[in-house]
């Protein structure tokens, strides 16, 4: 099991650039979301899905496209890049609610500086 | 709205200091709150679920404990490698998000 997997791990854009961050879990969870985390802000909900098909906005979502097609992958996509999306990305996971246990599990993070 | 707040912000103690750490919240219903442990320039580490006031649970020199309003997460005779930022989230019965503290970033020297 390789859990939660994210590339690229690093990435440097300039501003009005485009990208998407890929995410990919092997654990079968139905449940997938985005987080940004910045300093002094904690973490912070992007987007999320409870399966595939299936997407809604979280906190701060403006700037910022999901989509999931598979179980699997859920990438988010930046439509315009801006200084302001400079942050920390993780992606998580987790067993449907109802689930004996539903606790998310992270990536490794991909750290994204926009110039 | 649903809010977590920790504190302290920071802790420095010395090996073996034994110490807690809090995780104060407000939720519109609990469905689980949740312990992580997030060393620098990686992902949080998933430690502990609690679901109802009361429950404790234990790992290695880690005890996290649960009341109605609070949660503290009791580090005994810690070593340097419990070094790290510990974070605390609360899920709500919605169970759409998680909502996280900004943590609590532990230094034990030696």
């Amino acid at each position: 099991n390789a859990g939660v997997t994210q590339t690229p791990k690093f990435q440097v854009l300039k501003t009005g650039q485009s990208m998407t961050l890929q995410c990919a879990q092997d654990m079968n969870h139905e449940y997938m979301s985005w987080y940004r985390q910045d300093p002094g802000m904690g973490l912070r909900l992007i987007h999320y899905s409870v399966g595939a098909g299936i997407t809604d906005q979280g906190e701060v979502p403006n700037g910022y496209n999901v989509s999931r097609s598979t179980t699997e992958d859920f990438p988010l996509r930046l439509l315009s890049a801006a200084p302001s999306q400079t942050s920390v990305y993780f992606c998580a996971s987790s067993p449907p609610l109802g689930s004996s246990s539903y606790e998310q599990y992270f990536g490794p993070g991909t750290r994204l500086t926009v110039t | 709205e649903d809010q977590v707040t920790q504190s302290p912000e920071a802790l420095r103690l010395q090996e073996g200091e034994s110490s807690s750490l809090n995780c104060s919240y407000t939720v519109s219903g609990l469905r689980g709150l949740f312990w992580y442990r997030q060393d620098p320039g990686k992902g949080p580490e998933f430690l502990f679920t609690l679901y109802s006031a009361g429950e404790e649970k234990e790992k290695e020199r880690l005890k996290a404990t649960l009341t109605k309003k609070e949660s503290f997460l009791h580090i005994t005779a810690p070593k340097p490698e419990d070094s790290a930022t510990y974070l605390c989230a609360v899920q709500n019965q919605a169970g759409t998000a998680l909502i996280f503290g900004k943590g609590t970033t532990l230094s034990v020297s030696s």
